[in-house]
């Protein structure tokens, strides 16, 4: 079983839905990372959570240490929306980038 | 991504020639992240560097691989004698330090082998 495992795989909505992305983790971890990846395209850090919840725009992200669960909302979708949303764990003392442990991303298509 | 610049983008290489990948962090940052994704894969941690030190590479292949991070110039991901199991996406990061701070990304370093 893989330390990181995110829900759905893979995710075809309407535009305007709320999205909900979820990931559960197996470890002890200092942080959790939400991040987008676009097709043939970079990764741009979207969260850093250690705990409770942040929001940036349309994007909500919340944790829960004791469940070992996060979740990454998306409100009124769009089709720019459309990307890999990839979650991961840090494992190191004050929860940066070294020994990042990454989910295998969910595949997100919002259709106009 | 602003500021992590990784080149080449794309680079092809046949087996058994080497392939350098360069990474220069974000100004103002001394940790280098490298990272790869194979195809159909996740992310995967290679290594972690400072100036002139490696910190942790716990992650990187025992053969033909090896990273630097000079005093001046950009980090280096050398791979010697390329198989066609390297083609991947290799991708940098950086940050100001290794605890607490937003993770930078580059835009990937695409290697193919044939």
């Amino acid at each position: 079983k893989n330390e990181v495992e995110q829900s759905p795989q893979n995710l075809t909505a309407q535009e305007g839905e709320f999205i909900t992305i979820n990931c559960s983790y197996s470890v002890g971890i200092s942080a959790l990372h939400w991040l987008q990846q676009h097709p043939g395209g970079g990764i741009v850090s979207l969260f850093m959570l250690s705990s409770g919840k942040k929001k940036h725009g349309r994007l909500i992200a919340t944790i829960n240490i004791q469940e070992k669960h996060s979740s990454l909302h998306i409100t009124a979708s769009h089709p720019r929306d459309s990307a890999v949303y990839i979650c991961a764990v840090s494992r190191g003392s004050g929860g940066g980038a070294d020994g990042l442990t990454f989910g295998k991303g969910t595949h997100l298509i919002i259709q106009p | 991504n602003a500021g992590v610049m990784q080149n080449p983008r794309h680079l092809v290489r046949r087996r058994g020639q080497e392939a350098r990948l360069r990474c220069s962090p974000m100004k103002g940052h001394s940790h280098v992240y490298w990272y790869r994704q194979l195809p159909e894969e996740g992310l995967k941690f290679m290594v972690y560097l400072q100036k002139e030190n490696i910190i942790d590479e716990s992650g990187m292949p025992k053969e033909r691989f090896s990273a630097e991070f000079p005093k001046e110039g950009p980090s280096i991901l050398r791979i010697q004698q390329v198989v066609r199991g390297d083609s991947a996406a290799y991708f940098c990061a950086s940050s100001t330090q290794s605890s607490g701070n937003t993770i930078y990304f580059g835009e990937g370093s695409w290697l193919t082998v044939v």
